[in-house]
């Protein structure tokens, strides 16, 4: 029930397209969604983070969309540059734990 | 504002040694989180302090123990090394971690290889 499942483990996507990363979760007491995007030898860095009343939240060329319902999250990123090659972490997070729990990560490679 | 910061950034050690990670928080940042990185299980949470006070500990065994001091900084420490410990050990701050907009911001890590 801890966990966070991601999809897809990698991604190739061409210059321009969208990419779409997906996570999935059990916890109801989930209630902070943060992404993640991290470059190799380098820690990772927070994109953009969402809370369960909200069902999307947009922030340059990335967006999150929440469907609480289903459970699931998800992140666009649009007209995707090969600078954002890098591998991209969904975590969630419940008040009080003070801990994330990460997804297994998504490998993206965006091709020029 | 500067960043998290984390000496050494790299380590090599043998089975057996122990090892000590160090991590400077934001400034202003009262929250520190460790976590190990691995290829094979992704980031796992080690544990979080604020305010000197362990408040949460992940899956680990009772090797891997931290610690932080009263201006933030905090350690943590693996003794006996396994083969098994070779990660990338992550530190991140926030200013309390729970709140309702709080972020954490990781540093670059420590990676530790073991022989």
């Amino acid at each position: 029930q801890q966990q966070v499942k991601q999809s897809p483990q990698s991604l190739i996507v061409q210059k321009g397209g969208i990419s779409i990363i997906n996570c999935a979760y059990e916890n109801t007491a989930f209630d902070y969604f943060p992404w993640y995007q991290q470059f190799p030898g380098k820690g990772p860095a927070l994109l953009i983070a969402i809370r369960p009343d909200v069902s999307e939240k947009k922030e340059g060329r990335f967006t999150i969309s929440f469907n609480k319902s289903a459970k699931q999250f998800s992140l666009h990123i649009m007209d995707s540059q090969p600078g954002d090659s890098a591998t991209y972490f969904c975590a969630a997070s419940a008040s009080g734990t003070y801990k994330y729990i990460f997804g297994t990560g998504t490998r993206l490679k965006v091709l020029a | 504002k500067a960043g998290v910061t984390q000496t050494p950034r790299y380590l090599i050690k043998t089975r057996g040694q122990q090892v000590t990670l160090s991590c400077s928080p934001i400034s202003g940042h009262r929250s520190v989180s460790w976590y190990q990185q691995t290829p094979g299980q992704g980031l796992q949470f080690l544990f979080e302090y604020f305010s000197e006070t362990q408040r949460n500990k992940g899956n680990f065994p009772g090797r891997f123990s931290g610690r932080q001091f009263s201006n933030s900084r905090s350690e943590m420490n693996v003794s006996t090394l396994e083969l098994g410990d070779s990660a990338l050990y992550l530190c991140a701050s926030s200013w309390y971690l729970g709140g309702a907009e709080d972020e954490q911001y990781f540093g670059p890590g420590t990676r530790l290889t073991v022989t």
